[in-house]
């Protein structure tokens, strides 16, 4: 069945720092592939999204490219801050069923 | 304001004891879901609708019912409670269920079930 494995946390970054958070997938036909933020004691609000082949999703300085080749999305930014601090994760649709991902906690230290 | 609304917050129920989670959407959004999120696990969808009288399985639906009688509304129904139901809850909706909308997420129900 369609499913997504992501990167396991938690990740700790100082302020400034790369971050990648990888994500793989496995789907029949073509999925759509979102990244979600979850703040503390908040629901999921999307990052970015990308539906097919090749395209790049980008928002507030992260960024993720669809890769068919590699049936990856893994999700980076240049320079994390402080209130970048937060669970991603990452989730595909191929319909009307969505799948997530468990999540990767990300804290940035000042 | 746009938002996803969901009733009561915080739940702790005991087993057997009938409940409903409420969930409610002011965007006349067609497509309405409920998830659970556990740790470890992340999120899993338990139901879906497309539209009103229209929902379907997700992939966790063992133990919980749904319906969907006015577009707004997508109310979560436990009928015999267990502590295996003990999770954080979210209902989400978006505006199609074509699978590359946003989806916006109400702000959880995390229950407990003794």
């Amino acid at each position: 069945g369609d499913s997504v494995t992501q990167m396991e946390g938690p990740v700790t970054l100082s302020e400034e720092a790369f971050l990648t958070i990888n994500c793989t997938y496995t789907a029949t036909g073509y999925p759509s592939l979102f990244w979600y933020v979850q703040y503390p004691g908040e629901g999921l609000q999307l990052l970015l999204k990308a539906t097919k082949a090749d395209d790049k999703g980008s928002n507030k300085g992260f960024e993720a490219t669809y890769r068919k080749e590699t049936t990856s999305f893994h999700l980076e930014k240049g320079s994390v801050q402080v209130s970048d601090s937060a669970v991603y994760f990452c989730a595909l649709s191929t319909g009307n069923q969505f799948y997530f991902g468990t999540g990767t906690s990300l804290t940035v230290i000042p | 304001e746009a938002q996803v609304t969901q009733n009561p917050r915080y739940l702790i129920t005991v087993t057997g004891k009938k409940l409903t989670v409420t969930c409610s959407q002011n965007m006349n959004h067609e497509y309405m879901s409920w998830y659970r999120q556990d740790p470890g696990l992340g999120l899993r969808q338990i139901y879906y609708s497309m539209n009103v009288e229209v929902t379907d399985k997700g992939d966790v639906p063992e133990g919980y019912k749904v319906s969907r009688k006015e577009k707004r509304n997508f109310p979560l129904i436990l009928e015999s409670p267990s502590p295996n139901q003990t999770s954080l809850y979210f209902c989400a909706s978006s505006s199609s269920g074509a699978g590359s909308y946003e989806q916006y997420f109400g702000p959880g129900t995390r229950l407990t079930v003794t």
